[in-house]
């Protein structure tokens, strides 16, 4: 059983340039949650989508956007980039219906670097 | 406002002795508590949940957290280190009535030899 996958693994941009970054969900999984981890810090919650719709958003600008397919894979979109996006985006899935919500698995993570 | 905190950015101890890394978290009704565990380079693993049922919570790799609601508190503990426990954890809240998501800002874990 496949767990989380995440692609690209890096990533390297410059300013003001957009990125799409993809996460496949754990088998049997339907929500994704989208998380960025700066260098030296905990995970800042980005948004989560279930039913291909966003349900939940952290303190993001609207660069931040994302989508998620009837195949409960999810995208990942930042417009126009700035250095301070520069990250690791993590990416994790979990399974609404059941008793103990939000028992996320998480990916590897994509590492982008904004010059 | 809701929030989770990690008392100590750095605990290091010696290899076979105990380890307590400490969380505390705002209180609120029926929060759901985890502790994750992130290796370099690689995702963050699940060591361990509490959800409302037994207070003490048995973990992978013999981790366990004892939930304290007079406390507010969720530390991680395991009686004897191993060189392999050194990396970084992050406790997590989960506050059931607004669905929000936070995490520590992390202790990273370091082991004598």
């Amino acid at each position: 059983d496949a767990g989380v996958t995440q692609s690209p693994t890096h990533l390297i941009k410059t300013r003001g340039q957009q990125v799409t970054l993809r996460c496949s969900p754990k088998s049997g999984h339907d929500t994704v949650s989208w998380y960025q981890q700066a260098l030296g810090q905990g995970p800042q919650f980005i948004f989560q989508y279930y039913e291909e719709e966003e349900r939940q958003r952290g303190n993001f600008p609207d660069r931040f956007s994302g989508h998620q397919f009837p195949n409960y894979s999810s995208e990942l979109n930042v417009n126009a980039l700035l250095l301070g996006d520069s990250a690791l985006y993590l990416c994790a899935s979990s399974r609404t219906l059941t008793t103990v919500p939000y028992e996320q698995y998480f990916g590897p993570g994509t590492r982008l670097t904004v010059t | 406002a809701q929030s989770v905190t990690q008392l100590d950015s750095h605990v290091s101890v010696s290899e076979g002795t105990p380890v307590l890394l400490r969380c505390n978290y705002s209180s609120s009704y029926s929060p759901s508590l985890f502790w994750y565990v992130q290796h370099p380079n690689k995702g963050l693993q699940l060591l361990l949940k509490y959800t409302s049922a037994a207070t003490l919570v048995k973990g992978i790799n013999g981790f366990e957290a004892e939930f304290k609601k007079s406390e507010t508190s969720f530390h991680l503990t395991k009686p004897s280190a191993h060189m392999s426990d050194a990396a970084e954890y992050f406790c997590v809240v989960i506050y059931s009535s607004a669905s929000k998501i936070i995490f520590g800002s992390g202790t990273r874990l370091s082991i004598r030899p």
